[in-house]
């Protein structure tokens, strides 16, 4: 059975830095495109940032640009994203997901974490 | 704002068929397959359709999507209580390298 467990989310002050993690289990992590995806209080779904097999090609939101890094440890079947200079609108529940190779989406999504900037 | 454009809301009473529109641009779904997700507050989104109108194993043939040039709709036929939830559609988008969400449509069931 695939699953994906956030874990990571939490308070942190703006200017803060907080780092999540995505473990997965039951399918071969390494064949895949993983993603994150977010959600604010009362907002939609907005897509973060992905990260390629093998983790040499990474995308992101502009907003998460230069302040937010998404990598991945095959080895421990594990994605991450480091969140630096956090900002109150980066609150929200972050979910990680996987890219499907051949249908092409997110097939799989995990729980979620909530990250909260506030002071 | 979204780049992809969705009403905020839709309704239907049980039975109704009900439709949920996604209008993009040649950047996104003018060139890319749309994707389609069901999601309820406090769980995990679910995938509904894919690569425009292909469900997935397990998603009832009552949801069915379409596309044409640079918009996707989703269809919902043979409404029911538990299709309450919030609808995304979703695609690759050139100009941003990167995927892009519809703003999101809220379904009511009357």
């Amino acid at each position: 059975e695939v699953q994906l467990v956030e874990s990571g989310g939490g308070l942190v002050q703006p200017g803060g830095s907080l780092r999540l993690s995505c473990s997965a289990s039951g399918f071969t992590f390494s064949r895949y495109w993983m993603t994150w995806v977010r959600q604010a209080p009362g907002k939609g779904l907005e897509w973060v940032a992905n990260i390629k097999q093998g983790g040499n090609e990474k995308n992101y939101v502009d907003s998460a640009r230069g302040r937010y890094t998404i990598s991945r440890d095959d080895a421990k079947n594990s994605m991450y994203l480091q969140m630096n200079s956090l900002r109150v609108e980066d609150t929200a529940v972050y979910y990680c997901a996987r890219e499907a190779t051949s249908s092409g989406g997110f097939d799989y999504w995990g729980q979620g974490t909530l990250v909260t900037v506030s002071s | 704002q979204s780049v992809l454009t969705q009403p905020p809301s839709a309704s239907g009473t049980p039975g109704q068929r009900v439709t949920i529109s996604c209008s993009g641009s040649n950047s996104n779904i003018g060139n890319h397959y749309v994707y389609w997700y069901q999601h309820l507050p406090g769980t995990a989104p679910k995938l509904l359709i894919y690569k425009n109108n292909q469900r997935p194993s397990g998603v009832p043939d009552r949801f069915s999507g379409s596309k044409s040039g640079t918009s996707a709709s989703l269809a919902i036929s043979g409404l029911r209580s538990e299709d309450e939830a919030d609808y995304y559609c979703v695609a690759w988008d050139d100009s941003l390298s990167g995927w892009v969400f519809g703003g999101g449509t809220k379904l009511t069931v009357l």
